[in-house]
Formats: C-alpha cells, structure tokens, sequence
C-alpha cells in the first residue's frame, strides 16, 4: 500500500511570513494527525482528526496555527504568522479507526526553518 | 501525567551488543505501548508494541519487557547491527473518542559501531 504522502519536504520561510503543508494519509485511514518533532525531541501531537472531524486540538496554538480535513481525505496544516519557534519537522500520520492498537504510519515529514 | 520519561539520551554498543532504552510513565490509563524507530529525513515507524497485561514481547532481535507495578518499560536490541542505528522512541497510548493517541519519548539516538 502507498504510504503517507507530505509535501512539500522542505520549506524555509521568514519569521512573521505565513505557511502551509499538506497531507495524503493511507487510503482508508479514516483517522489523521499533525505531530510537531522539534530538533531532538519527540513528536508532539498538534491535532488529531476522526474522518472530517477535529477529536482534539487542545495542543494546537490556535492564534496561528489552524488545520483542516475536507472530505475526510488529505489535510492541510498552516501557520500564520510563523515565529523562529515554528522551527520544525511537521508530521502527518493516519491509521485505521477503531481498531484497537491500530499502528500509526507517519509521513517522513515535512521541515521548516523559520529564519 | 502524560509525559513518558525515555532514557538514556544517547548509546553507543559494539556490533553485536544489546543496546537497553528505558522508559516510564505516571498515566494508569495508557494501556498500549509501541516503540518507534526513526532514521535521519523519515518518519518514524513501529518496530514492537506491547500491552500491559504481558510482561515481555519478542519480535526478531527486539524484545519489550514491561514491569506494570513499577510503570517502567524497555527496549532490548539483541546482537545489534550497524543497521540499527537510529533514534528510538517509546510511547504510550491511551483510547481517546475510539481513536488513539501517542505520547512520545524525548528519543534515544543508538550508534551501532561496526
């Protein structure tokens, strides 16, 4: 099976500058997050969607960063304005719903460098 | 009460060696607990996940024993290869709305020298 597509790999920006990355999960994963992994340090969840639906976002700086899954399919993430603190990879994982212990596959991510 | 604790930060092993990461955790509610491995420019994938009602699991050369009472679990790396070198990561995973979450470790970069 085709694994998770992101894109783009790599995005290099200006602090205060506004951007967004995209997600393709596993056809058939109806679940879909949006992990922060700062240089040296897990992945943080920022956002966790159930087909279209947010099921939370309680760890999602929502003054800049906002997220959707429309048609419960791919996703896009972005950030508005991006601080020097944005500085990241930017994960997209999926997996199956309701399956107990359902594995997450992650995407290889996509890296931001706020300068 | 979320955090998962992970070390040591880093480890270097011998070829043939057996790397141990550690980890642990305050959540009783967890009940699913998966190691990644991640390699420079990828995503992390599962290696091995275990739940708590099994005090150890073995996959290959990866083995998870996990101590309830003590809410500690490890990763064992039998005759480890240069090819294992990467940053692992422990988790843990608790239902949430009939999905799961994961709560990472900080990581664990393994050097395997040849």
């Amino acid at each position: 099976e085709a694994g998770v597509a992101q894109s783009p790999r790599y995005k290099i920006i200006e602090k205060r500058q506004s951007v967004a990355f995209w997600c393709n999960p596993i056809s058939g994963h109806a679940t879909l997050y949006w992990y922060q992994q700062i240089l040296g340090q897990g992945p943080k969840l920022l956002i966790q969607f159930q087909n279209n639906g947010v099921v939370d976002d309680s760890q999602l700086p929502k003054d800049r960063f906002s997220a959707e899954r429309l048609k419960g399919v791919d996703s896009t993430l972005k950030i508005q304005p991006a601080k020097l603190e944005d500085s990241a990879v930017y994960l997209c994982a999926s997996s199956i719903q309701g399956f107990y212990n359902s594995p997450l596959h992650f995407g290889n991510g996509t890296r931001l460098t706020v300068t | 009460q979320q955090q998962v604790k992970q070390s040591p930060q880093s480890l270097i092993v011998q070829k043939g060696g057996i790397p141990i990461i550690n980890c642990a955790y305050e959540n009783t509610a967890f009940d699913y607990f998966p190691w990644y491995q991640q390699f420079p420019g990828k995503g992390p994938a599962l290696l091995i996940a275990i739940r708590p009602d099994v005090s150890e699991k073995k996959e290959g050369r990866f083995t998870i024993s996990f101590n309830k009472s003590a809410k500690q679990f490890s990763l064992h790396i039998m005759d480890s290869q240069p090819g294992d070198s990467a940053t692992y990561f422990c988790a843990a995973s608790h239902p949430n709305r009939g999905a799961r979450q994961l709560t990472f470790g900080s990581g664990t970069q393994l050097t395997v020298l040849p």
